[in-house]
C-alpha cells in the first residue's frame, strides 16, 4: 500500500531534550512538509522540501530543524529552543510538479513534552 | 495579510439533512482552493477542489460553491451521515503552489 507513515503516534518527552519525529513516504513524492496543529486551531507550516538535500522554512520555524537526505524520509526534530512543543504534528506530501496541489497527509505524531 | 477564514466554529446537523460549511478568503487574486476532511486523531485527506474560472463543482454527496464577488466558498454536504462527523478545512495554495494556507476548520457534529 501506498503511503505516509509518521512514527510514533503518541510521544512523551521532558523539557530541554531534543525529539525526533519520523516521516515516511512510499508515494515517490518530491515534496514534502511538516505541520502543526494545536487544539481548535488550523494547520501551520514548519518546514516544506521540494526536493532531496533541499528545505525551506515555513510559517513557524523556530525551534525546529528538518532534514531531506532521502526522498522518501523528511524527519522533524523538535529542539529544546521551541518554547512551546507540545501540539499534534502532521507530515504530509505532494508531487510537487505543476497543477499537483493536493497534499497527502500522515496520521499525526501528538508529542507532549513536560 | 492573506487569510483563510472561516465563518462558524461548530456545526450540529441532523442526520439526513444537508450541510453547509463556509469559508472566506481576503486575497482577491486567489484562484485555487481545497476542501480537507480530519476525523479525530488523523490526519485531512481532501475531499474537493475547486478554481476560480469555476462557480460550482460537485463530487460524491458534496458540492463546492464559489462566489468570486465576495470572496467566500462553501461546502455543502448532501444526507449528511454520522461517517461525516469531523473538522472541514478549506485551504489556498499560495505562490507557486507549495505553501498551502488554512483555515481554523469548522467542526461538523451530525445528530443521529
Amino acid at each position: 500500500d501506498g503511503g505516509i507513515t509518521q512514527s510514533p503516534k503518541y510521544l512523551f518527552r521532558k523539557e530541554g531534550q531534543n525529539v525526533t519525529l519520523s516521516c515516511e513516504q512510499n508515494l515517490n513524492h518530491d515534496a514534502m512538509y511538516w505541520y502543526r496543529q494545536d487544539p481548535g486551531q488550523g494547520l501551520r507550516l514548519i518546514y516544506y522540501s521540494q526536493i532531496v538535500n533541499d528545505f525551506q522554512k515555513g510559517d513557524i520555524a523556530e525551534g525546529y530543524s528538518v532534514s531531506r537526505e532521502k526522498k522518501e524520509s523528511f524527519p522533524l526534530t523538535v529542539t529544546s529552543a521551541q518554547k512551546n512543543p507540545t501540539a499534534f504534528y502532521l507530515c504530509a506530501s505532494s508531487t510537487g510538479g505543476p497543477g499537483s496541489y493536493e497534499q497527502y497527509f500522515g496520521p499525526g505524531t501528538r508529542l507532549t513534552v513536560t | 495579510g492573506e487569510s483563510v477564514g472561516l465563518h462558524l466554529p461548530t456545526l450540529s446537523v441532523q442526520e439526513g439533512d444537508n450541510s453547509i460549511i463556509n469559508c472566506a478568503y481576503s486575497n482577491s487574486a486567489s484562484d485555487y482552493f481545497i476542501w480537507y476532511k480530519q476525523e479525530s486523531g488523523k490526519g485531512p485527506q481532501f475531499i474537493i477542489d475547486i478554481r476560480s474560472n469555476m462557480d460550482k463543482r460537485q463530487g460524491q454527496r458534496v458540492t463546492v460553491l464559489l462566489n468570486k464577488t465576495v470572496k467566500h466558498l462553501s461546502l455543502q454536504i448532501a444526507a449528511t451521515q454520522p461517517g461525516d462527523s469531523a473538522v472541514y478545512f478549506c485551504a489556498e495554495p499560495g505562490w507557486g503552489y507549495q505553501k498551502v494556507t488554512f483555515g481554523t476548520g469548522t467542526k461538523l457534529q451530525v445528530i443521529p
